[in-house]
């Protein structure tokens, strides 16, 4: 299976503990997004990498949360000192250009099945 | 991003098609319209995108009115797999098109 592998698929963690997920891209796609979808609700933009560039991180919150994306290996999401309410389920895409400019647009992204993080 | 709206919840039977409306009345003429479905424990998976003219693929066909105020997501012969929420997504050419906005979607529970 060539697609975006995510791990772990769960992982649990006590209050307090530091939390890292793990995303590789598609074959052949150098832009990476991560993502994060409370229960009930709809996935919510956090951070957009390169390969060792952060572009965007607007939809990330400012403390505890980093996102990384290195010249050789998958792009990391960390979260420090992780509290009840950063359990939810966190995807990454890729794409192989990030789809912006005219005739750009057909690029579109494809998700990793997601880790579960849940917070004891 | 121009937004959309689809209905909450929709019913087909197994075997028959699936149309799944979306409007996006405020759509500008550089956005796109982009189809994703996210089955239960998964994540998102692309469906297929349009810009104005009608698109097909493996999975499904696109139609998009010729005002682009709406389209519609057609499954031709729905499985029981194709049980899923399914997200309309507008997405511009530029400035930070990368940032998906996923609303509630629609939940198509296709029946044996």
């Amino acid at each position: 299976n060539a697609g975006v592998m995510q791990n772990p698929r769960h992982l649990v963690r006590r209050r307090g503990q530091e939390a890292r997920l793990r995303c590789s891209p598609m074959k052949g796609h150098s832009h990476v997004y991560w993502y994060r979808q409370l229960p009930e609700e709809g996935l919510k933009f956090m951070v957009y990498l390169q390969k060792e560039n952060i572009i965007d991180e607007s939809g990330m919150p400012k403390e505890r949360f980093s996102a990384e994306f290195p010249k050789e290996g998958p792009s990391i999401l960390r979260i420090q000192q992780v509290v009840r309410g950063d359990s939810a389920a966190y995807f990454c895409a890729s794409s192989r250009t990030s789809g912006t400019g005219q005739g750009m647009s057909n690029q579109p992204q494809h998700f990793g099945d997601g880790t579960r993080l849940s917070i004891l | 991003d121009a937004k959309t709206t689809q209905p909450t919840s929709m019913d087909c039977a197994e075997g028959r098609a699936a149309n799944l409306p979306c409007n996006h009345s405020t759509i500008s003429g550089n956005e796109y319209v982009y189809w994703y479905r996210q089955i239960h424990s998964q994540g998102p998976q692309y469906i297929i995108h349009g810009l104005k003219n009608n698109e097909t693929n493996e999975m499904a066909s696109l139609i998009i009115t010729e005002d682009r105020k709406s389209s519609t997501l057609i499954l031709p012969h729905a499985t029981l797999r194709d049980t899923a929420v399914y997200y309309c997504i507008v997405r511009s050419s530029g400035g930070s098109n990368y940032k998906l906005t996923f609303g509630k979607g629609t939940l198509l529970t296709v029946n044996p």
